[in-house]
Formats: C-alpha cells, sequence, structure tokens
C-alpha cells in the first residue's frame, strides 16, 4: 500500500525566514505533486514534478524530487504572510494519494 | 475553459433525505474523480471513473452512488447519510495520463444532520 507522510505538520515561521517541507513516500512513482490548499478552499496546483532531479521554482517556492530516496521537498524563501496555508505533497500510483499536509503559519 | 465546475456549494439535509452533488468539466479530460475532505484531513479517494467507467471504488459505502452520464458529467447520488459524512467533497478531473495533474473542483460542502 502506499504511504506519503509529510513533515512537519504544523509550521509556524516569522515572515523572510527559510525552512523546507519534506515529502516521503513508500511505492515507486515517477509523479510527485504540491497542491495549497487555503482554509474552507479547493486544492490548487503548485507543482508537478515528473522525474529524478526536477526541480521547479515560482516566486518563493522551490520543489525538487529525489525518486531514489523517494523524497521531495518544498522550500520555502523569504516566508511572506500570502503563504500561510495547507500545502500538500501527492503521489500518483494508480491513483492521487494525499500525504497528511503541514499547516503553515507565516507571522509578522 | 480550465474549470472544474462543483454544484451545489453548500448543502444541508437530512438523514433521510435523497440529493445529488454535480460536478462538470469541458476540458477533454476522461478520468474523473470523487475525494472526501473531513476537515483538517487530506483529501480521500472515493471514486474514480476512466473513459466514463468506474474503475476504482474506494470502499466506499452505498449511501454514496456514483454516476458518469458522459464524459463531461459527474454526479454523486446521496441517500440515507449520516452525520459523519459531513465534510468538503471534492471533484476532479485530469487527462489519461494525468501528467499535469488533477484540476480540483471548489468542492461542495456538505453538512448532515
Amino acid at each position: 500500500e502506499l504511504k506519503v507522510e509529510q513533515n512537519p505538520l504544523f509550521l509556524s515561521m516569522q515572515e523572510g525566514k527559510n525552512y523546507t517541507i519534506y515529502c516521503n513516500y513508500s511505492t515507486t512513482s515517477d509523479r510527485l505533486y504540491w497542491y495549497r490548499q487555503d482554509p474552507g478552499k479547493s486544492l490548487e496546483s503548485l507543482f508537478v514534478l515528473l522525474s529524478n532531479g526536477a526541480v521547479k521554482q515560482e516566486g518563493r517556492l522551490m520543489a525538487s524530487l529525489d525518486t531514489k530516496a523517494r523524497l521531495s521537498t518544498l522550500h520555502i524563501t523569504a516566508a511572506v504572510h500570502d503563504l500561510s496555508a495547507t500545502y500538500f505533497c501527492a503521489v500518483h500510483y494508480n491513483d492521487m494519494r494525499f500525504g497528511a499536509g503541514t499547516r503553515l503559519t507565516v507571522k509578522p | 475553459d480550465t474549470e472544474v465546475t462543483q454544484t451545489p456549494k453548500h448543502l444541508v439535509m437530512g438523514m433521510t433525505n435523497k440529493k445529488s452533488l454535480k460536478c462538470e468539466q469541458h476540458m477533454g479530460h476522461r478520468a474523473m474523480y470523487w475525494y472526501k475532505q473531513k476537515a483538517k484531513k487530506p483529501p480521500e479517494l472515493m471514486f474514480v471513473y476512466s473513459y466514463e467507467k468506474l474503475s476504482i471504488n474506494e470502499s466506499v459505502p452505498s449511501r454514496f452512488s456514483p454516476e458518469c452520464p458522459n464524459s463531461s458529467l459527474l454526479n454523486l447520488h446521496l441517500h440515507a447519510l449520516q452525520p459523519e459524512d459531513s465534510a468538503l467533497y471534492l471533484c476532479a478531473s485530469s487527462q489519461e495520463v494525468a501528467r499535469r495533474g488533477y484540476t480540483f473542483g471548489s468542492g461542495t460542502r456538505l453538512t448532515v444532520v
């Protein structure tokens, strides 16, 4: 059974700081996704990582994938309040399976 | 049109009611999905339709009944639900290969009273 583990589950950080969210998965997959969800809202696709060594950046967020280690990271650079949300990684095996999510709060 | 449209956005129903959730996409996607999301939890897969045929049913109780009338529409029929079924129900669609990820609808917030 595919397991997707994220950590940390809760992250409180100050504006301007850097931090990394980790996503480990248990089964070989070459497709990993990062989503953002604001409270009461649906899921917004951030990144799709399709191959080993893939790195994608959008603004203050950068995602990477190491398929050999079965690890993806979401790095936050110089956090701002607008980044406060829950971030999910998800792995596509036969279908999409989500990690538990990381609830990020960025404080002034 | 790059959206998945879900209706209604909010639904309150009694335990003896019958209601339906609707999902529509016009992106030519051939796979459609229903997810259930409880508060502060990740989405959990319920059903997958591929080319209008049910391909995955994640042991969902029979009080939830999916239907895919055509390649653009996906319904979720609800009957005799329990209060613990209250959740956000998300519909999603993807291309067959899903290389760009899933497109999620805005969800239906369901409350069972």
